[in-house]
């Protein structure tokens, strides 16, 4: 097992309203990436949290934020749901933040349903 | 940005044949191709990786060819069995872009008795 968990594994939520996800990293890793995977397609990049600072972003927009907490675990917040956020959100944790791999140990995510 | 094609959307194959995938990206900067396997309602896992300064990898049934050139890479599986039926992505990552690896649309990958 890789070591990354994810809260909660299913929800649902309406339009407007607000969603905090959690990912408990894997031991020894300091480095959470969060991605969204909308049904059939490929995870797309949210942003990356190292050492508490956002040190890397996607083409989302600002109504997606993260927290990373000193003990490495972290939380994505999505506020103002959009129908079109309904998609599995991954956490993934890797022991540095170096652009040449090292595996990313994702998470097995959770699904959020959008109504 | 950095784009990555995956080709095809779904493969299907009999049991005992090779199945191949190809990825085609856009940025020269991008220097590491890791491929991940997704079952149904499961996590992504990482089947095999390659890095730009190598052409070729093999892991027992499942190799990855890079051309740097071409800018494409491929997943090749030999000897397929029920158990690789899931969806496959490849994925890339620019030089210095951290951990923002950018994905392909995947593959469905059916292996038929």
């Amino acid at each position: 097992e890789t070591g990354v968990t994810q809260s909660p594994t299913h929800l649902i939520k309406t339009r407007g309203q607000q969603v905090t996800l959690r990912c408990s990293s894997q031991s020894g890793h300091n480095t959470v990436s969060w991605y969204q995977q909308a049904l059939g397609q490929g995870p797309q990049f949210i942003f990356q949290y190292y050492r508490e600072e956002e040190n890397g972003r996607g083409n989302f927009p600002p109504r997606f934020s993260g927290l990373q907490f000193p003990n490495y675990s972290s939380e994505l917040n999505v506020n103002a749901l959009e129908l079109d956020d309904s998609a599995l959100y991954l956490c993934a944790s890797s022991p540095g933040t170096s652009g040449v791999g090292g595996e990313l140990f994702f998470g097995e995510g959770s699904r959020l349903t959008v109504l | 940005g950095e784009n990555v094609e995956q080709h095809p959307s779904t493969l299907s194959v009999q049991e005992g044949d090779s199945a191949v995938i190809k990825c085609t990206y856009s940025d020269s900067a991008s220097n590491y191709f890791p491929w991940y396997k997704q079952e149904l309602g499961k996590r992504p896992q990482l089947i095999i990786d390659i890095r730009s300064n190598v052409g070729e990898k093999k892991d027992q049934r499942i190799a990855v060819t890079l051309n740097k050139t071409a800018k494409h890479f491929s997943l090749h599986i030999t000897e397929t069995q029920p158990e690789d039926s899931a969806v496959y992505f490849c994925a890339a990552i620019v030089t210095g872009g951290g951990n923002k690896l950018t994905f392909g649309t995947g593959t469905q990958l059916k292996v038929e008795l």
